[in-house]
């Protein structure tokens, strides 16, 4: 069985312009939630989708959004970028919810210059 | 506001010794509690999952306990071996902030041969 696949691998954009990344979740998960990684603020949550629909949303600024198609793929994109959103971002499926267990992508990693 | 602290940062201990690892967080009122294992530059394993209702869960070498009242779960690794050098993080799903997981920053190990 597949796993979760995340492209592209490594990304490197300049500030002020926007990124889209892509998550395929394992086949049969219907809920997909994407998490960003850094050294200073470490692993935090940013959104979670579930049949098309942003079910969850973590504390993040309007410039970072995202959606999911019908065949459960998700994408996320960040407008505007800045210094400060270089990170890893990392996507997660699940079966159902949050509230079983999640499989990650090995993410990819946003330099912004 | 969910805050989830695991300590030590580091830990180094020779092959076949058990490790210890330990997470806690400051509110009870959670779904679940997760143990996760992330490899340099790879995104995060799942390791064991424990639902509010359990007290304990086991996987072969893995065992976690998880204690609401008191806000802690301590993962045990049986034997350790190198191949277990990882950074550990403990996620928990909380009531607060709307159905989101909170992540801590992790412990990183290294089992020396």
């Amino acid at each position: 069985k597949a796993g979760v696949t995340q492209t592209p691998r490594y990304l490197i954009k300049t500030r002020g312009q926007q990124v889209t990344l892509s998550c395929s979740p394992i086949s049969g998960h219907r809920s997909v939630s994407w998490y960003q990684q850094t050294p200073g603020q470490g692993l935090q949550f940013l959104f979670e989708y579930f049949s098309e629909t942003q079910r969850n949303k973590g504390n993040f600024p309007g410039r970072f959004s995202g959606r999911q198609f019908s065949n459960s793929r998700s994408e996320m994109n960040v407008s505007t970028l800045e210094l400060g959103d270089s990170a890893l971002y990392l996507c997660a499926s699940s079966f159902s919810d949050l509230n079983s267990p999640l499989h990650f992508g090995n993410g990819t990693r946003l330099t912004v210059t | 506001k969910q805050e989830v602290t695991q300590i030590p940062a580091a830990l180094s201990v020779p092959e076949g010794e058990n490790l210890v690892l330990n997470c806690s967080f400051t509110d009870s009122a959670i779904y679940n509690l997760q143990w996760f294992r992330q490899d340099p530059g790879k995104g995060l394993t799942s390791l064991l999952l424990i639902q509010s209702s359990q007290r304990e869960q086991t996987s072969g070498r893995l065992n976690a306990s998880l204690d609401k009242s008191s806000g802690r779960s301590t993962l045990y690794i049986a034997a350790s071996q190198p191949g277990d050098s990882a950074t550990y993080l403990c996620a928990v799903l909380g009531f607060i902030n709307d159905y989101k997981l909170s992540f801590g920053a992790g412990t990183t190990v290294t089992v020396r041969a």
